[in-house]
């Protein structure tokens, strides 16, 4: 059975950092293409942010370029992301997706979801 | 970057009607395009794939079709079960793109 599990979400202050996790099982995770999707409070979904298989491409939403970072150890079969100078418009549930490549571009599994709120 | 665009934002409708959701490119983007369903509180599940490609799964009543910049999602026959928001995706380039959503409601 595939899962994808996200953790770290929690309350932030604004201009403060924040790492969430995504742990993979289930899936060769090394052969997968990962991405962070998020979704602020009754919105639509936002693509954040996107790793190859491999872990030499990395492209990143023009919201969050410069402040956000994502990486993956595939011997831990884990995705992450460092959100760093958060602000209150990074409120939302962040997604961790996880797309096939070899030609099927599609996220076909997908994370339960982590909530972000960044407040004072 | 390519925008979507899906039309309508919203549509009440009854159980037993065909109901068909847009979604336009800004570009063409060929049959890269996706679409998900997502119901409240939970994680978006993938129904079509590559324009018109039925995920393993998905009943059968849900289609979709399209190519180039005009997709369009169908379900034969809504059931109490689709009453959720649907979202397509762009997976042309790497930004992986969605459109703003199509809430269905029950009429």
């Amino acid at each position: 059975q595939v899962q994808l599990v996200e953790s770290g979400g929690g309350v932030v202050q604004p201009g403060r950092s924040l790492r969430l996790s995504c742990a993979a099982s289930g899936i060769i995770f090394s052969s997968y293409g990962i991405y962070w999707v998020r979704q602020a409070p009754g919105k639509g979904l936002e693509w954040v942010a996107a790793m190859s298989y491999d872990g030499s491409n990395k492209h990143y939403a023009d919201s969050v370029k410069g402040r956000f970072i994502i990486s993956r150890d595939n011997s831990k079969n884990t995705l992450y992301l460092q959100m760093n100078s958060l602000r209150a418009e990074d409120t939302a549930v962040y997604y961790c997706a996880a797309e096939p490549g070899g030609g099927d571009y599609y996220f076909d599994h997908w994370g339960q979801g982590t909530l972000v709120t960044v407040s004072s | 970057d390519i925008q979507m665009t899906q039309s309508p934002s919203s549509l009440s409708a009854s159980v037993g009607d065909r109901v068909t959701i847009t979604c336009r490119a800004s570009q063409s983007i060929s049959v890269y395009l996706n679409w998900y369903q997502q119901k409240p509180g939970k994680a978006p599940n993938l129904l079509i794939y590559a324009a018109s490609s039925l995920q393993s799964g998905v009943p059968s009543r849900f289609s979709g079709s399209g190519s180039g910049t005009d997709f369009t999602l169908t379900i034969s026959s809504l059931q109490p079960e689709d009453f959720a928001t649907y979202y397509c995706q762009q997976s042309f380039s790497t930004s992986r793109a969605f459109g703003q959503g199509t809430k269905v409601e029950i009429k």
